[in-house]
């Protein structure tokens, strides 16, 4: 059973608009969440980490958490095609190992 | 210190060869972390260690894997026997236990088994 989802995309948007990744998990206990972005043949890159419930932003980037539905998202204001790229949901519980979902390969059109 | 560092960044070997990665962390960190990175997947947790003592090995890493971070500084990841069922990313990050804002990745290790 996977413990993190993410609709796998690919999500196409076109430049200037908002792009909405979104996450889901099955463990009520996990504690703290986090968005990481990774171009094709790169590394993941930490974009922005949240704890508790409601939004968090961070320049153009706004998380979204709703520990009750069990949700989490990321929200890209005036996507740019630099933005391009697949961005991976993990969570853990306390300090401990991250566990990953298997990311959604977004697309932003000139 | 500029990061995590992981060598080599390319290996490509023969189907039963042995394999040996190293990754150097954050000096100041004192968690290491190994993760396999398939196409189209996201990481999948391995092994990871709290200066040098292994705390935890994933299910899914078989007796062909094992890690070792001797000194609690550098760590090495060998693989033997190779199969193609390894061709991978294989990810090494860093972290303090103290704290909780994420890992920093080094730029992987991409295996190939022929």
């Amino acid at each position: 059973q996977k413990e993190v989802e993410q609709n796998s995309g690919p999500l196409s948007v076109p430049e200037g608009a908002i792009a909405s990744l979104n996450c889901t998990y099955s463990d009520r206990g996990s504690q703290s969440f986090f968005w990481y972005r990774q171009y094709s043949g790169k590394s993941p890159e930490l974009i922005m980490f949240i704890y508790s419930n409601g939004d968090k932003e961070d320049g153009r980037f706004t998380a979204q958490l709703n520990k009750a539905s069990q949700y989490v998202s990321l929200l890209i204001r005036d996507s740019q095609p630099s933005d391009s790229a697949t961005y991976l949901c993990a969570l853990n519980w306390g300090a401990q190992k991250l566990v990953f979902g298997q990311g959604t390969r977004l697309t932003i059109n000139p | 210190d500029t990061g995590v560092s992981q060598d080599p960044r390319h290996k490509i070997t023969k189907r039963g060869q042995n394999v040996t990665f190293r990754c150097d962390p954050i000096s100041e960190h004192n968690r290491l972390y190994w993760y396999r990175q398939t196409l189209g997947q996201g990481p999948e947790f391995l092994t990871y260690f709290q200066n040098e003592a292994q705390l935890e090995k994933s299910r899914l890493l078989s007796d062909r894997f094992s890690a070792e971070r001797p000194k609690g500084s550098f760590s090495t990841l060998e693989i033997q026997r190779t199969e193609q069922g390894d061709s991978a990313m294989y990810l090494c990050a860093s972290s303090f236990s103290t704290e909780n804002y994420g890992y920093t990745f080094g730029s992987g290790t991409r295996l190939t088994v022929v």
